[in-house]
């Protein structure tokens, strides 16, 4: 299977908003609701942030939301802030198994 | 407080074995599916490999099915990824990670730290 396609880097300063795109098919993104996105930190482990294309967990600021349309998935981080500054996974069913995209790293300005 | 701990990472040659374990707490391990997913240096995220609950439902990466074997022991809270014929490109720090539900078709809720695996002549 194909990782899905996220731009490889996305910034913007404090307080300001920023959108990350996650491109799969219709035997992923498109064709389920179990879309996920995940924080990463430097020499840490992943931290899920949306589960389910746009619900988030307990502890997860609600700066964080998350959309989809067709093929396409949405993740947005508003007001911005310096710790906000990660990279950023995007996952999805895939029918039989699940599929990462490329990661985008976010820079806070 | 979930806690996952991996272990079994070192350095192997191409074609050899390793078994990667990973010891889970502070949840009733058996109410939820796991899985495997690795990070190569200096690269992204890689699904492996998940199991179902009770361990009757197994799937794998296209990358390493046949040479695999993901397995579970719920008496000992534990998930098991063994690991043959590597090679190079199998080189990465493999978390185990919990799924949010009893099969792995959601999200990863809880990650280890990883164990690295390198594989080199």
């Amino acid at each position: 299977q194909s990782a899905l396609t996220q731009p490889p880097s996305a910034s913007g300063s404090p307080g300001q908003s920023v959108t990350i795109s996650c491109t799969g098919t219709s035997s992923d993104v498109g064709g389920y609701n179990y879309v996920s996105w995940y924080q990463q930190h430097p020499g840490k482990a992943p931290k899920l942030m949306i589960y389910e294309v746009s619900k988030r967990p307990s502890g997860v600021p609600d700066r964080f939301s998350g959309s989809k349309s067709g093929n396409t998935a949405s993740l947005t981080v508003s007001g911005l802030q310096a710790e906000d500054e990660a990279d950023y996974y995007c996952s999805s069913y895939a029918g039989s198994n699940n599929v990462f995209g490329t990661g985008t790293k976010v820079t806070v300005l | 407080e979930v806690q996952l701990v991996e272990s079994g990472g070192g350095v192997v040659r191409p074609g050899g074995s390793l078994r990667l374990s990973c010891a889970a707490s502070g949840f009733t391990f058996d109410d939820y599916g796991m899985s495997w997913v690795r990070q190569a240096p200096g690269k992204g995220l890689e699904w492996v490999s998940g199991i179902n609950w009770n361990g009757d439902s197994t799937v794998y990466g296209d990358s390493v099915k046949g040479r695999f074997t993901i397995s579970r022991d719920n008496a000992k809270n534990s998930l098991y990824l063994q690991m043959n014929s590597l090679r190079a490109e199998d080189t990465a720090l493999y978390h185990c990670a919990r799924c949010s539900t009893t099969s792995c078709y959601s999200a990863l809720d809880y990650w280890g730290q990883g164990t690295l695996v390198t594989v080199s002549s």
